[in-house]
Parts: C-alpha cells; structure tokens; sequence
C-alpha cells in the first residue's frame, strides 16, 4: 500500500458526461502529479500541484481541469467525455516537488470507462 | 524533450533463468532515473532511484545500474512472481518535475 487513495476505483459514463476522481496524498506529502495511461501509451503526464498551487502541466485537454484543496486532496475533472478518455487515471505524491530524494509514489487508479 | 525507450517490449524467461532489462535516456540534465513495477490493473509500485552514473542499488533478485546514457534492471533467478511490466522514468532540469516514463518491459517468468 503506498499511502496515495484513490476514489473511485471503477467508473462507466457515457459519452459527453463530466466525471471527478479524488485523490489523498500520503500524510505529509504536499505535491500531487496526475498521469493518464491507455492501453496504447504509457503514463502521461497531467498536471501537478505542490501545496494547492499549479507547478507544472502535460498533455492535459482543455476539457480536463484539476485543482488541490487546503487539506491537500486532489480533484481531477474530466468533462465533455469522449470514447478516447477511457483510460486508468493515476494519482501520484511526494513530499517536494520532484525534488532528487524525493520518490513519487502513486495510487492504485481509477479506471473510467466512457460507453 | 526527455525521451525514455526501454527494451525489450516483452521478455519471456524460465524460472531460474537470469537477465536484464534496458532503459535508454535523453535527457537534458539528470536529476534522478526510476524504476518501478507495474501488475495488470494496478499502480506503479516504486523500486529504485539512480541519481549518478556508476550508481547501483538492490533489492532481492533486482539490481539496477546507471550509465549516462542508459540504465538496466538486471533480474537474477527470477521467479514466476517476478512477472510484471517494468517501467523506467527520468526526472530532469529540463522537464519541470514530472516523471517521463518509458512504455516499459512486460516480463513473464514461466515454471
């Protein structure tokens, strides 16, 4: 168990939907990295958030947005749905941000299904 | 951009029988490589981080080495619990402070 809780695990929504996918970072870790990984790529790279502050942004669509909350939980927001955004979406944390030193753990995903 | 290419794809391997995996990096200064392991359907599970060439580390049957061009995991008498896909990421001066991944090795290790 790395400590990074994901919610919810599974999640099927149709096609021009909005969903939100919540994630807590370990005690004490106060960055947060959100990766997407589909079956023909490998983890990309969101967004990351270090103390409720947007330090650094990937490949995210302009229909996906994100935020971390005083208490240091992350939301992702994914709207408009399309086929192409099933996927597993990873949360991620560590203490810094990135720093050398510093491992980034991640949650166990969750795994949305756009029908 | 940071560019990480790992190999083999796939690799298929008897109990027992050893070997090692490649991740090869570009990077434009680097300031940690990761390896991490991933099962079907679940989280990457960190291993290791290499700062500098000449660095290794282990774990059990696992050892990763650090070159400055590229980094292996080699896997010693693995065993059928050792099936998994392995993945390799760099963190660099030049990428901000994401992890940028490699598509990563899926090892099967067979009885």
């Amino acid at each position: 168990d790395s400590g990074v809780t994901q919610t919810p695990k599974h999640l099927i929504t149709a096609t021009g939907q909005r969903v939100t996918l919540r994630c807590s970072p370990r005690s004490g870790d106060l960055s947060v990295y959100w990766y997407q990984q589909s079956l023909d790529q490998g983890l990309q790279f969101l967004i990351q958030y270090y103390n409720g502050e947007e330090r650094a942004k990937g490949n995210i669509l302009e229909r996906f947005s994100a935020q971390q909350f005083p208490d240091l939980h992350s939301e992702l927001n994914l709207s408009s749905l399309e086929l192409g955004d099933s996927a597993l979406y990873f949360c991620a944390s560590s203490v810094e941000v990135g720093r050398a030193g510093n491992t980034i753990y991640f949650g166990e995903g969750s795994w949305l299904t756009v029908v | 951009e940071d560019q990480v290419t790992q190999s083999p794809e796939a690799l298929r391997l008897q109990e027992g029988e050893s070997s090692s995996l490649n991740c090869s990096y570009t990077v434009s200064g680097l300031r940690g490589l990761f390896w991490y392991r991933q099962d079907p359907g679940k989280g990457p599970e960190f291993l290791f981080t290499l700062y500098s060439a000449g660095e290794e580390k282990e774990k059990e049957r696992l050892k990763a080495t650090l070159t400055k061009k590229e980094s292996f995991l080699h896997i010693t008498a693995p065993k059928p619990e050792d099936s998994a896909t392995y993945l390799c990421a760099v963190l660099s001066t030049g990428g901000g402070n994401k992890l940028t991944f490699g598509t990563g090795t899926q090892l099967k290790v067979e009885l």
